[in-house]
């Protein structure tokens, strides 16, 4: 059975602050994406990585994939309380992109 | 162009009641699945569908049932309801040849 655990589980800042939020799995992806769920909504999509290594920058939010397709972090730079939400990682196995299994996810809640 | 909704909202059964959940996707979507989502844990993978017709078993699908006789529609049944299928059930779709999965708003359940 393939497991995702993400760490921190819960996660308070203050405006203005770093952080990263790590998705680990002892299996193999062949791709991974991450989320962000707001109260009461369904998750949208904020990136999705493919090649192992890989890199993706959406604004102040870096994406990487652990070379091996095992992991993978986030990390947001100078954090906002816009940014409040819970962030999950959902990786498809190597059988086909079809069918995903989400991390544990991360409740990060961002004080002005 | 509504993307995918669900029916109903929120509803509160008593343990042994049976429902059906409505998933409705307008965007022509291969791929459907229903989620359930309990806290610390995020989202689990009930059952899923890869076009009209099929179905097949997710990580937790024992005590639910699905069908898909139409391409944008995928119910998923509760025969007899009990305590432990209380949670929050998400409803996605997405094309077969992309990543991102586009999420319903959410059916909270609540079994008494």
């Amino acid at each position: 059975t393939q497991l995702l655990e993400q760490s921190p589980q819960f996660l308070s800042i203050q405006e203005g602050e770093n952080l990263t939020v790590y998705c680990n799995s002892s299996s193999v992806f062949s791709s991974l994406q991450w989320y962000r769920q707001e109260p009461g909504e369904g998750p949208v999509l904020l990136v999705t990585v493919v090649t192992g290594g890989e890199v993706k920058k959406l604004k102040r939010l870096t994406f990487q994939f652990g070379d091996a397709r095992k992991d993978s972090s986030l990390h947001i730079t100078a954090a906002q309380p816009g940014d409040t939400g819970l962030y999950l990682c959902a990786g498809a196995g190597t059988s086909g992109t079809y069918k995903y299994i989400f991390g544990t996810g991360t409740r990060l809640k961002v004080l002005a | 162009n509504a993307g995918v909704t669900q029916t109903p909202k929120f509803r509160v059964l008593k343990t042994g009641q049976s429902m059906t959940l409505l998933c409705a996707q307008d965007m022509n979507h291969e791929y459907m699945y229903w989620y359930r989502q309990d806290p610390g844990m995020g989202l689990r993978l009930i059952h899923y569908s890869v076009g009209e017709g099929t179905t097949a078993k997710g990580e937790v699908p024992d005590g639910y049932n699905v069908s898909r006789l139409k391409k944008q529609n995928f119910l998923l049944g509760l025969e007899s309801a009990a305590p432990s299928q209380t949670s929050v059930y998400f409803c996605a779709s997405k094309r077969s040849v992309e990543y991102e999965q586009y999420f319903g708003p959410g059916t909270r359940l609540t079994v008494t």
